[in-house]
């Protein structure tokens, strides 16, 4: 089992529709949890982090996190054609960032 | 600016000429890590370091040395690359180990 598992996509959405990413963690220990976006050559660049049970919103953007079932989910309101890019989910453990392969999210016209 | 730089952005280079890729930070942070992209296996870590002179190997740290003699700078070293070396490198910075990781622009190294 990996250690942090995404669906690797690509997930289509409609503009203006809402699209949901989750994320799956295989350590229990997990202390903070992050979201990274990456366009295609480019550098992760951090969207959001979360580190207790529950929602954390900011502006279209909603973490959430539920580490009984171990898993933290991303959701994008109002999906714009920029938001096409690939996801990646992060998980701290005691030393070290790991991340998942990311999801490819493709936001159609 | 708060960034991460990293240097050079891409390099072609042959089989067993040593190179350095360098990375420096302007944001103070006590934690630096290098990983490596590639297709299908995702970020995976090389080396990390929580503090000046204080290094230790990530996921995938042969054929990779690093050194932290200042708390800006984190040089990558390979002192004799392979053509499985070939990949997407990036240098991440942050506050703390815990806390968000900023990255540098990535580096595409080419050995042939």
């Amino acid at each position: 089992q990996k250690e942090v598992e995404q669906n690797s996509g690509p997930l289509s959405v409609p503009e203006g529709a809402i699209a949901s990413l989750n994320c799956t963690y295989s350590d229990r220990g997990s202390q903070s949890f992050f979201w990274y976006r990456q366009y295609s050559g480019k550098s992760p660049e951090l969207i959001m982090f979360i580190y207790s049970n529950g929602d954390k919103e900011d502006g279209r953007f909603t973490a959430q996190l539920n580490k009984a079932s171990q898993y933290v989910s991303l959701l994008i309101r109002d999906s714009q054609p920029s938001d096409s890019a690939t996801y990646l989910c992060a998980v701290r453990t005691a030393d070290k960032l790991i991340f998942g392969t990311g999801t490819r999210l493709q936001v159609f016209p | 600016e708060a960034q991460v730089t990293q240097n050079p952005r891409y390099l072609i280079t042959v089989t067993g000429k040593k190179l350095t890729v360098t990375c420096s930070q302007n944001m103070n942070h006590e934690y630096m890590s290098w990983y490596r992209q590639d297709p299908g296996l995702g970020l995976r870590q090389i080396y990390y370091s929580m503090n000046v002179e204080v290094t230790d190997k990530g996921d995938v740290p042969e054929g990779y040395k690093v050194s932290r003699k200042e708390k800006r700078n984190f040089p990558l070293i390979l002192e004799s690359p392979s053509p499985n070396q070939t990949s997407l490198y990036f240098c991440a910075s942050s506050l703390f180990y815990s806390t968000e990781a900023f990255f540098g622009q990535g580096t595409r190294l080419t050995v042939v």
